[in-house]
């Protein structure tokens, strides 16, 4: 079946830092993938997206590349601030699930990102 | 405006007692989620329904029955609760299209059962 997996937390930075969170992936189909972010007590919100290979989702300053040859989709920013401090979820959904298009989520664990000033 | 509402936001109750959770959306969307989210913040999914139709039971026991009145509603109702049934409950939307489509998740309803 699908899997996603990622770098487990807390992952501490200081502001400004360089920021990595690897997530892999496995599936038999052809997936969309995703990057969500829990802020404190709220629900999940879309932070970028791609749907095929060598695609790069871009949003707030965060960037992933869709890499097919590496099964990748690691999250990337040049800069961290405190505000980025969240739970970062790699998700996966399959193209050719059962689901035909309303397939749920395939989810990594979520890596606790905390930012210090 | 919210696009996925959830009610209640916090539920507390008692083992064995039977509750149901709402959820809204206003994205003119024809699929609809059920998450559960555990202690460890691991998100799984449940449900899965499109224009009221179920299309994904994730092996959710049968104490858990989602029910879809129109395409912007999909209510949670479960019987007989459990300790091992506290988390956070989320519902999502999206369309269902030839690709996944991005969803939307709702606020979430922290569930806990004493």
């Amino acid at each position: 079946g699908d899997s996603v997996t990622q770098m487990e937390g807390p992952v501490t930075l200081s502001e400004e830092a360089f920021l990595t969170i690897n997530c892999t992936y496995t599936a038999t189909g052809y997936p969309s993938l995703f990057w969500y972010v829990q802020y404190p007590g709220e629900g999940l919100q879309l932070l970028l997206k791609a749907t095929k290979a060598d695609d790069k989702g871009s949003n707030k300053g965060f960037e992933a590349t869709y890499r097919k040859e590496t099964t990748s989709f690691h999250l990337e920013k040049g800069s961290v601030q405190v505000s980025d401090s969240a739970v970062y979820f790699c998700a996966l959904s399959d193209h050719r699930g059962s689901g035909g298009g309303a397939d749920g989520l395939t989810f990594g664990k979520g890596t606790h990102l905390i930012i210090q000033p | 405006d919210t696009a996925v509402s959830q009610t209640p936001k916090y539920l507390v109750t008692q083992m064995g007692n039977d509750k149901s959770i709402k959820c809204e959306q206003n994205l003119g969307h024809d699929t609809m989620y059920w998450y559960k989210q555990d202690s460890k913040k691991f998100l799984k999914i449940m449900f899965s329904y499109n224009n009221k139709e179920l299309i994904i039971n994730e092996t959710v026991p049968n104490r858990f029955s989602p029910k879809s009145p129109d395409k912007a509603h999909l209510n949670l109702h479960i019987n007989s609760l459990e300790l091992g049934d506290s988390a956070v409950y989320f519902c999502a939307s999206s369309r269902r299209t030839s690709i996944q489509e991005t969803q939307y998740f709702g606020p979430g309803t922290r569930l806990l059962v004493l």
